[in-house]
């Protein structure tokens, strides 16, 4: 059973550009959430996914958003780049509904923003 | 979510116990308590997640006193294996439509 996957692994950007990070949920996992970490910091929940919208946001701009599609994987956009979204960008799937729901998360993917 | 506070940092040798505390003063009656661990360039890994007294699995076990404003987590006889990050969270129960907050951790070194 493959759990979360997300790709790519490694990115490197220029400031201004724009870029779109992906993730397959673990199987049977219905709910996506991503999550941006810092270097040293614990992750911060960006925005969540659910039956292809977005359920709840935290506070991050507009210039991240995201889609879900009808086999519930999803992607992360952030449009502008700044050098102060270099961060390690997890994704994690859970089962919205139901007893055992806690989250799974991905690898991540590394954005280096120069 | 009730705000967590646990040490930023702990250190200890290949065979001993490591008890790891979390302080949650503020958790209300739906709130589970979660652990994850964290391995460099790694997404968190879900250890251990209870409500009340002590819940026990194949990795750690949880202890949870009656007051439930603190939780700690327990690691029998670690290995160099689990030097990682320790994230205590407050999660809500039977949803996985929650946002999940993370603190800064607890990063565990455990030398030879």
């Amino acid at each position: 059973d493959a759990g979360v996957t997300q790709s790519p692994t490694h990115l490197i950007k220029t400031r201004g550009q724009q870029v779109t990070l992906r993730c397959s949920p673990k199987s049977g996992h219905d709910t996506v959430s991503w999550y941006q970490q810092a270097l040293g910091q614990g992750p911060q929940f960006i925005f969540q996914y659910y039956e292809e919208e977005e359920r709840q946001r935290g506070n991050f701009p507009d210039r991240f958003s995201g889609h879900q599609f009808p086999n519930y994987s999803s992607e992360l956009n952030v449009n502008a780049l700044l050098l102060g979204d270099s961060a390690l960008y997890l994704c994690a799937s859970s089962l919205g509904q139901g007893a055992h729901t806690e989250a799974f998360f991905g690898q991540g993917t590394r954005l280096t923003v120069v | 979510l009730a705000k967590t506070t646990q040490p930023i940092s702990m250190d200890s040798y290949e065979g001993q116990e490591v008890n790891i505390t979390c302080s949650h003063n503020n958790i209300a009656t739906n709130d589970y308590i979660t652990w994850y661990q964290q391995f460099p360039s790694q997404g968190p890994r879900f250890i251990i997640q209870g409500y009340k007294t002590k819940v026990t699995n194949e990795v750690a076990s949880l202890f949870i006193p009656a007051d439930r404003k603190s939780s700690t987590l327990s690691l029998p006889r670690v290995s160099l294996s689990d030097t990682a990050v320790y994230y205590c969270l407050v999660t809500l129960m039977n949803t996985g439509f929650q946002k999940l907050v993370f603190g800064t951790g607890t990063r565990l070194l455990v030398s030879p």
